[in-house]
């Protein structure tokens, strides 16, 4: 089955840097990535997401790329702000309402 | 559209109980999610129904089980608790996904389970 990896698991940032967060797949017949977010004691919620026909997306300071030939995408956060704080998770489908999540982040910007 | 939602939020059981949970779905959704969340594992895929079928299954024993209503809502069951069942179980509902491509999952609040 799928295997999905994310890196790093901790990661603390000032207030205004920029965070990087990596996963690689070992499906190649994934074909949609989303990251999630998760505040402590709350639900996961979609923050962006990109389908395997797209190489790069990106959503106000958030953007997501894509490496199909390495099986490798990221998760890129500019300015940094304390209320970015929160457990980030990304996972990989190939169909249908599957998903398979990595470990997650754990993200902490400081102010 | 009102969101997911799960009940119960808590539930405190001890070894060898069962244990039923329900998800209801946002409205015109199909398909329900159930995931596990542990620290050590993360989350993890439990099932997946649509229309009243189990459409898809992740790698847990078969004391996990789940249906799906004729309205969508959805109810997993545990069967003899074990230790390692305490964990917070999310359910998802998504749209009916078409052609191969995956739609967004929506996660309700989830069910905090203790077992003791």
């Amino acid at each position: 089955g799928e295997n999905v990896e994310q890196h790093p698991s901790t990661l603390s940032v000032q207030e205004g840097d920029s965070a990087v967060i990596k996963c690689t797949y070992s499906d190649s017949a994934s074909n949609y990535f989303p990251w999630y977010k998760q505040e402590l004691g709350k639900r996961p919620q979609l923050i962006i997401d990109i389908r395997s026909n797209v190489g790069e997306k990106k959503d106000q300071r958030i953007a997501v790329t894509l490496n199909k030939t390495a099986k490798h995408f990221s998760l890129h956060i500019t300015e940094t702000q304390p209320e970015d704080s929160a457990v980030y998770f990304c996972a990989a489908s190939k169909g249908y309402s599957t998903l398979t999540f990595g470990k997650g982040t754990m993200l902490l910007v400081s102010p | 559209k009102a969101g997911v939602t799960q009940t119960p939020r808590y539930l405190i059981k001890t070894r060898g109980q069962q244990v039923t949970l329900s998800c209801s779905p946002i409205s015109g959704h199909r398909s329900v999610s159930w995931y596990q969340q542990t620290p050590g594992q993360g989350l993890q895929f439990l099932f997946e129904y649509f229309s009243e079928t189990q459409r898809n299954k992740g790698n847990f024993p078969g004391r996990f089980s789940g249906r799906q209503f004729s309205n969508s809502r959805s109810e997993m069951n545990v069967s003899t608790l074990e230790l390692g069942d305490s964990a917070l179980y999310l359910c998802a509902s998504s749209d009916d996904p078409t052609g191969g491509w995956f739609n967004e999952q929506f996660f309700g609040p989830g069910t905090r389970l203790t077992v003791l």
